[in-house]
């Protein structure tokens, strides 16, 4: 089956650009998505991205997808306080009601 | 407001006591789904349902089941819990085309003692 594997933690200073990386194994997703998690809430969907797509961009947010290398990529730009979370990766195919997610990426952002 | 509503957000029972967690939508989503989030493991696929009374299951399906008699809800029933199942769970629902993401509700807290 699908997994989906993202480096578990990342600091960075305000103001600088976050890269949270994540690799999937199904070359059959046709859509990744990101979501971000707060501290004692659910998951809320950032962006995604369909797999006949390079990259997208919505406001701070970049999302680059090589699908050769099954490699997706969330760019936050000016990361604030506020961007502190944890980041998740999922990978889906049309049609099919299961998405694999990965464990999470940590973000914590110092001032 | 568009939402996916779990109940109850937290729960403390005893092994082998039968427990339901209800979740419902009002986005008329034809996909629904159960997860568990545990630390260091990420979020696992408990079951998913892709219309009213079609259900399958995701990664980690022992010990659960489901049901999907009506399209806003899909409750998730643990028969006879046990310790392993404590858990942080969480319901998400999403349109059958499109390709959009997941709407999750806040999520369900279970204790197993």
């Amino acid at each position: 089956g699908e997994d989906v594997e993202q480096s578990l933690f990342l600091s960075v200073r305000e103001g600088d650009s976050s890269v949270i990386n994540c690799t999937y194994t199904d070359s059959s997703s046709t859509y990744l998505y990101w979501y971000k998690q707060e501290p004692g809430a659910g998951l809320q969907l950032l962006t995604y991205i369909f797999s006949n797509m390079d990259m997208k961009q919505d406001q701070r947010l970049t999302v680059l997808l090589n699908k050769k290398d099954k490699h997706l990529s969330l760019r936050i730009a000016d990361t604030q306080t506020g961007d502190s979370a944890i980041y998740f990766c999922a990978a889906g195919v049309t049609n099919a009601g299961k998405s694999t997610f990965g464990d999470g990426t940590t973000l914590t952002v110092k001032p | 407001e568009a939402q996916v509503t779990q109940n109850p957000r937290y729960l403390i029972t005893v092994t082998g006591k039968k427990l339901t967690v209800t979740c419902s939508q009002n986005m008329n989503h034809e996909y629904m789904s159960w997860y568990r989030q545990d630390p260091g493991l990420g979020l696992r696929q408990i079951y998913y349902s892709m219309n009213v009374e079609v259900t399958d299951k995701g990664d980690v399906p022992e010990g659960y089941k489901v049901s999907r008699k009506e399209k806003r809800n899909f409750p998730l029933i643990l028969e006879s819990p046990s310790p392993n199942q404590t858990s942080l769970y969480f319901c998400a629902s999403r349109a059958g085309t499109g390709g959009y993401g997941y709407t999750f509700g806040s999520g369900t807290r279970l204790t197993v003692v």
